[in-house]
């Protein structure tokens, strides 16, 4: 199977700042990525697909980015209604799998 | 407008049979390209892929439950199934089904998940 490892597990940022969360693959799996938020007690949402492509309807601050097997999610300007938590989900070969998740909170 | 929803028992003893039901609209099963997975997270807990079926019925199994799961569709193409035998409490979490359209992996919309208590 195909490990996620994703950093950090948790992150108390402030409004307007700038946040970041990272999944590593343990394989190559090309652009095969997405990120989702899930807010308490909802289902996941997809932000970005195909490591860098925004999903229909999410805020342009948001970005995603891929360095070898490293992905990226940027928040440009954290706003309230991003806390949550955050997961990235490899799409290159089953089983599929996803990170640990990642807790955004505000400071 | 693209919807899912999940039902199942609610409750139910070790070592049943767990049944779960997605009912969806908005989409049909039957594009091509078109693919229905289950997916499972336990309380305070990241997500588990568990099985799939696609628009032509092909399977897809997580192989660390392929013994116990199976997955399959009616005829209408509106719903999907998921039984998963000889349940334990490890099988406690929020049951979701999601669809990934297009041929890929991606999942583009989620139903609002149906809780799985497994307990005697």
């Amino acid at each position: 199977d195909i490990q996620m490892t994703q950093s950090p597990a948790s992150l108390s940022a402030s409004l307007e700042e700038i946040v970041t969360i990272t999944c590593q693959a343990s394989q190559d799996i090309g652009n095969w990525l997405a990120w989702y938020q899930q807010k308490p007690g909802k289902s996941p949402q997809l932000l970005i697909y195909g490591a860098t492509s925004l999903a229909d309807g999410v805020p342009s601050r948001f970005s995603g980015s891929r360095s070898g097997t490293q992905y990226s999610l940027k928040i440009s300007r954290l706003q309230v209604e991003d806390i949550g938590i955050y997961y990235c989900q490899q799409a290159s070969s089953a089983p599929l799998t996803f990170g640990s998740g990642t807790k955004l909170e505000i400071k | 407008q693209v919807t899912l929803k999940e039902s199942g028992p609610g409750m139910l003893q070790p070592s049943k049979t767990l049944s779960l039901t997605c009912s969806f609209s908005g989409f049909s099963l039957s594009t091509s390209g078109m693919v229905v997975s289950w997916i499972r997270q336990p309380s305070g807990k990241s997500l588990e892929w568990l099985a799939a079926i696609d628009w032509d019925g092909d399977k897809y199994y997580n192989p660390s439950l392929k013994s116990r799961l199976t997955v399959s569709k009616d005829t209408s193409n509106t719903q999907v199934f998921l039984k998963i035998t000889s349940v334990d409490t490890a099988d406690t979490a929020t049951y979701y089904c999601a669809r990934s359209p297009g041929g890929h992996w991606y999942f583009d919309f989620w139903g609002p998940g149906t809780m799985v208590t497994v307990s005697s």
